[in-house]
């Protein structure tokens, strides 16, 4: 079952404005994971944070965690229209060997 | 980073056929796989999880009959969509896991239409 939910479900910018996506999820977990996904295609992997980190970078990537709230947001600075895709988020569960759950996702449209 | 194949691609079967998807890490051992399906705009559904050498771990709700899950060595899964329906037609993933990684690697996906 799903366990995350992301607002907002669309996201329409322009090139070069910032793009964040939040993700909320229900249990206590290992860590949490982003990925992208382009139309009808896999899942390419973002960045991995552990739960007991609260920020982490990687490019024009930026990642935050709350645990308190069980609230995660990513955000991707100065779009381009190369970064339209779908975007997910999935919790790795404490005691959940490792299985992933994943987030509704946000659909990401960067407009040239 | 790790690579994770999946074959086929793409797949047409008619309704009432078996379709057998292959998912393969092809520079690491996987001892655990994992299967999801995903609809059309929707998020990926964890369908199973499997460990090599053992009976795979089905998810509320996904028919283990139907869905047939065998990953016989450290490099093969194998998903097996029995008797398949209209219904089955979704994109299908795996991702795959070795011992001492964190993440998972993910398969391109095979996309299986039923007509």
């Amino acid at each position: 079952s799903q366990q995350g939910e992301e607002d907002p479900q669309a996201l329409s910018i322009q090139e070069g404005e910032n793009a964040t996506m939040n993700c909320s999820y229900k249990t206590s977990i290992n860590n949490l994971q982003w990925y992208r996904q382009n139309s009808g295609r896999g899942l390419v992997h973002l960045i991995l944070i552990r739960s007991n980190e609260r920020e982490k970078h990687s490019g024009r990537l930026r990642v935050t965690l709350d645990t308190s709230k069980k609230s995660s947001s990513l955000l991707i600075t100065a779009s381009r229209a190369a970064d339209t895709a779908s975007y997910f988020c999935a919790t790795d569960e404490s005691g959940g060997y490792n299985k992933l759950i994943f987030g509704a996702g946000t659909r990401l449209a960067v407009h040239p | 980073g790790a690579v994770v194949s999946q074959h086929p691609s793409r797949v047409i079967c008619k309704s009432g056929t078996s379709v057998k998807i292959e998912c393969r890490s092809l520079d690491f051992q996987a001892t655990t796989m994992f299967w999801y399906r995903q609809f059309p705009k929707q998020s990926l559904m964890l369908m199973a999880t499997s460990n090599e050498g053992s009976k795979a771990t089905y998810e509320q709700g996904v028919e283990k009959d139907k869905f047939l899950i065998n990953h016989a060595s450290l490099t093969l899964s194998t998903l097996t969509v029995t008797s398949a329906h209209p219904e089955d037609s979704s994109f299908y993933i795996c991702s795959a896991k070795g011992q001492l990684l964190v993440e998972q690697y993910f398969g391109p996906g095979t996309r299986l239409t039923v007509t």
